[in-house]
């Protein structure tokens, strides 16, 4: 199994709710990444979990709060965005246990629309 | 600060042809570079990875190369088809900082049958 699942798969919100982007992965990888991708361009990591430590946070603002409850989940808490927050969310995982070999797998990716 | 520039942003070829996409970077200091594909709206699948000690990798019709020294990595698609149209990205991870993925903007591939 070398699935990374995420739900949902389109989420339209407005700018004063509270929605949760959740990833799931059953491949026993320890390290699992958020990233955002606008239209037409690459990926941009946002952060990055270790052993469900938060390693990696690239100066994300506090409206974005992310969490791993285990190491087979991580979610990504949503308040008060702005509509320049809409973009493709990406969830990914990784073994972490060689960086010269460590292949990250992605889900498909959350569609996010902030009204 | 790494960069990784990808050429050409957009290539259309016929069905059957051989191609090459290229990707430079910056930084030679690298642990791997990953080749990625990426369907319109969809996730990104992983293809290739080559270590910073390797010089290339082959998984059936692809075959990555990688040239560590002057910052260039290929990617060769052997007897195209229409389903390899998608966008093709390539990230390298830098060694020291962060070390985290740093992506090219892509190459949009058409294969036209």
């Amino acid at each position: 199994d070398t699935e990374v699942t995420q739900t949902p798969k389109h989420l339209v919100m407005g700018m004063t709710n509270k929605k949760s982007l959740k990833c799931e992965q059953h491949m026993g990888h320890r390290a699992m990444y958020w990233y955002k991708q606008k239209a037409k361009k690459p990926p941009e990591l946002m952060f990055v979990y270790s052993y469900e430590k938060l390693s990696i946070n690239e100066s994300v603002p506090s409206r974005f709060s992310p969490e791993c409850p285990n190491s087979s989940l991580l979610n990504l808490h949503l308040h008060a965005l702005q509509p320049e927050d809409s973009a493709l969310y990406l969830c990914a995982s990784s073994q972490d246990n060689g960086i010269n070999t460590d292949t990250q797998y992605f889900g498909p990716g959350t569609r996010l629309t902030v009204l | 600060k790494q960069e990784v520039t990808q050429i050409p942003a957009a290539l259309s070829v016929p069905e059957g042809e051989n191609l090459v996409l290229n990707c430079s970077f910056t930084d030679s200091a690298i642990y791997n570079l990953q080749w990625f594909r990426q369907d319109p709206g969809k996730g990104l699948t992983s293809l290739l990875l080559i270590q910073s000690s390797q010089r290339e990798q082959t998984s059936g019709r692809l075959n990555a190369s990688l040239d560590k020294s002057s910052g260039r990595s290929t990617l060769y698609i052997a007897a195209s088809q229409p389903g390899d149209s998608a966008t093709y990205l390539c990230a390298v991870r830098t060694q020291g900082g962060s070390e985290k993925l740093v992506f090219g903007k892509g190459t949009k591939l058409t294969v036209n049958p």
